[in-house]
């Protein structure tokens, strides 16, 4: 059962443009969730992050959205730049009383110069 | 680079045999979390430990085990192989138990790449 879904493997987005990542989940229990940034033969790092007392997070070019009601999220990046192209993992966690992230299957984000 | 650390990179052997993957956290993290990638999959929680004890356990084998020493380095022993069990293995770590996830971010090593054959 997957629980947290990124239906996009791959999306490809002209430099300067913005991307936009998804995100869906369906256990109503997820309060807390983070985007990942993974490069290949690196970890992943994490970017950004957001609770679910908010509906959006900005840090620099990186806005997280979050739509409770449709328990969908989305990363946006703007402008878009070749060092973005990486691949995008959305996790989710219930915010307390947990400890482990639960992690779609990731988007593949090509920049193109 | 997170300051998290995982040895070997890179780790082929057979079916059948036992190996272990290395983790050294961030200095002053207490808790150490494994997951494991599976290709074109996301990242699934084995296990975590936290300060020397075993915290929660997720999707794991019984023929995986692991522990954390008092340096708080981990090690993840995987025993009778077999071809399924070739993946990325990452270690990550956090400050604290992992409870609050807002103020316990977990930040992750490069990764160990298993191939059993």
């Amino acid at each position: 059962d997957q629980q947290v879904k990124q239906n996009s493997p791959s999306l490809s987005v002209q430099e300067g443009r913005i991307s936009i990542l998804n995100c869906d989940y369906t256990n109503s229990m997820f309060d807390y969730f983070l985007w990942y940034k993974k490069y290949p033969a690196e970890g992943p790092t994490f970017l950004i992050s957001i609770s679910s007392i908010k509906d959006k997070n900005e840090d620099g070019r990186f806005t997280v959205f979050l739509n409770k009601s449709a328990k969908h999220l989305s990363l946006h990046i703007v402008p878009s730049q070749p060092g973005d192209s990486a691949v995008y993992f959305c996790a989710a966690s219930r915010g307390s009383g947990t400890y482990k992230y639960i992690f779609g299957t990731g988007t593949r984000l090509k920049v193109l110069a | 680079d997170s300051g998290v650390t995982q040895t070997p990179k890179h780790l082929i052997t057979a079916t059948g045999q036992r190996v272990t993957l290395r983790c050294s956290p961030r200095s002053g993290d207490l808790s150490v979390y494994w997951y494991q990638q599976s290709l074109d999959q996301g990242l699934q929680f084995l296990i975590q430990y936290y300060n020397g004890e075993e915290r929660a356990k997720g999707n794991i084998l019984e023929r995986f085990s692991a522990q954390q020493f008092p340096d708080l380095h981990s090690e993840l022993n995987l025993s009778s192989l077999e071809l399924g069990d070739s993946a990325l293995y990452f270690c990550a770590s956090s400050y604290g138990t992992g409870f609050t996830a807002s103020t316990d971010t977990q930040y992750f090593g490069p990764g160990t790449r298993l191939t059993v054959l």
